[in-house]
Parts: C-alpha cells; sequence; structure tokens
C-alpha cells in the first residue's frame, strides 16, 4: 500500500501559473523526498527535506513540511511546459532509505 | 560520472518464464535498491542491497530475489512470471547525506511486459 498520497491527481494550469500539489502521510518520518518523473521514465529527485525542517527551495521550487499535520506541499512558480511531469512525494521513516511513494500528481502545463 | 544504468531497456516475457534484471549503482555508492511501478501508480519498494546482502525487503512474494556484487551492481530476479508482474522496474542508489537522510538516484528502469 501506499502510505503517502498526493492530491490533487492531476493538475491542468497555463504556462506562468504556479502548480501547488499536496502530500499526505500517517506515520512518522525521518525526511520528505520529492521526485519528478518524466513519461515512466526514471525519476528525478528535486528536494529532500528533513523532520526538523518546515521550509527549502530549490529554483523555483518551494516546499513545505508540516509534521503535526503530516502533510507537505510542493510549488512550483512560473510553470513552464517542460514542468509537465508527474510529482511524486516519497517518506523515509528509518534509519535505512527505504522509500514508501504516494500516487503521485500528474500536471499538465500547456503553452 | 554515468549515474544509475540499468540494464535492459525493455524487455518481453512470457508468464511462468523468469527474468533478470541489471544495475550498476552511480559511482562511489554502495546501496541499491529495488522499485517497482505499475502504470498509473507510484513506485513500490521491493528490497535494497547492501555489502552484498538484502538489508531491507518490501511486501514482495519469494520470486523476487537479489544480488548485489563485490562492485556494488546488482540483479534483481523475478521467477514464475505473473501477468501482474508487467511494470516499470526502477533501480536506485544512495547517497548518505548525514546519520537519518540519504539522496536516492534512480536509473531509467526496465520496462517489463509478461505476455
Amino acid at each position: 500500500s501506499q502510505q503517502g498520497e498526493e492530491d490533487p491527481q492531476a493538475l491542468s494550469i497555463q504556462e506562468g501559473e504556479n502548480a501547488t500539489m499536496n502530500c499526505s502521510y500517517k506515520t512518522s518520518i525521518n525526511n520528505l523526498q520529492w521526485y519528478r518523473q518524466n513519461s515512466g521514465r526514471g525519476l528525478v529527485h528535486l528536494i529532500l527535506i528533513r523532520s526538523n525542517e518546515r521550509e527549502k527551495h530549490s529554483g523555483r521550487l518551494r516546499v513545505t513540511l508540516d509534521t503535526s499535520k503530516k502533510s507537505s506541499s510542493l510549488l512550483i512558480t512560473a510553470s513552464r511546459a517542460a514542468d509537465t511531469a508527474s510529482y511524486f512525494c516519497a517518506r523515509n521513516r528509518n534509519a535505512g532509505n527505504m522509500l514508501t511513494f504516494g500516487g503521485g500528481t500528474r500536471l499538465m502545463v500547456k503553452p | 560520472d554515468a549515474g544509475v544504468t540499468q540494464s535492459p531497456t525493455h524487455l518481453i516475457k512470457t508468464r511462468g518464464q523468469q527474468v533478470t534484471l541489471r544495475c550498476s549503482p552511480k559511482s562511489g555508492h554502495d546501496t541499491v535498491s529495488w522499485y517497482q511501478q505499475a502504470l498509473g501508480q507510484g513506485p513500490q519498494f521491493i528490497f535494497q542491497y547492501y555489502e552484498e546482502e538484502e538489508r531491507q525487503r518490501g511486501n514482495f512474494p519469494d520470486r523476487f530475489s537479489g544480488h548485489q556484487f563485490p562492485n556494488y551492481s546488482s540483479e534483481l530476479n523475478v521467477n514464475a512470471l505473473l501477468l501482474g508482474d508487467s511494470a516499470l522496474y526502477l533501480c536506485a542508489s544512495s547517497h548518505r547525506l548525514d546519520f537519518l537522510s540519504y539522496e536516492q538516484y534512480f536509473g531509467p528502469g526496465t520496462r517489463l511486459t509478461v505476455t
């Protein structure tokens, strides 16, 4: 079963708009990671946020983490057609590095 | 640096057959994990290898087995293939960031189709 759930499952926006994706989980975590996947290919690591962090930025990406609500969000600002992809959150909760993925958000950015 | 590589890219097998998938980790990485991703779903953890031993395992039957070699490369074997084994199989190698955090690098995947 997948214990991280993304919301919405699909999102369609115009180029230049912001895209926000949310992720909820059920158990405690060490860190939460966001990945991008283009057309069923390999996953690309975007951002890792640790359980003691609340916000991280990387370029046009902003990730927040609220451990009290067991939720995280990924914001992509000024989206581009090249941002069209599936985005997954993945939870790491043990001393190893096993990741539990959600079902993903399929983002389409229209030019 | 070649990153994580996987072979083959695509594979078609018949029910009941056996398959072996291969993975070479990113240079300097010693831990390899395997994930199964069914169409339209997120990846699911199969198992992880470190120092040539299986360190963690997900909820997959014994038909799924693996191996890690002294050079850290890894194989995933699936016996008695079922139609439901059709999926993208992803290999990931890990880099430790700190005591509790790792960053995983994924390969491009092997697309397995069982007919």
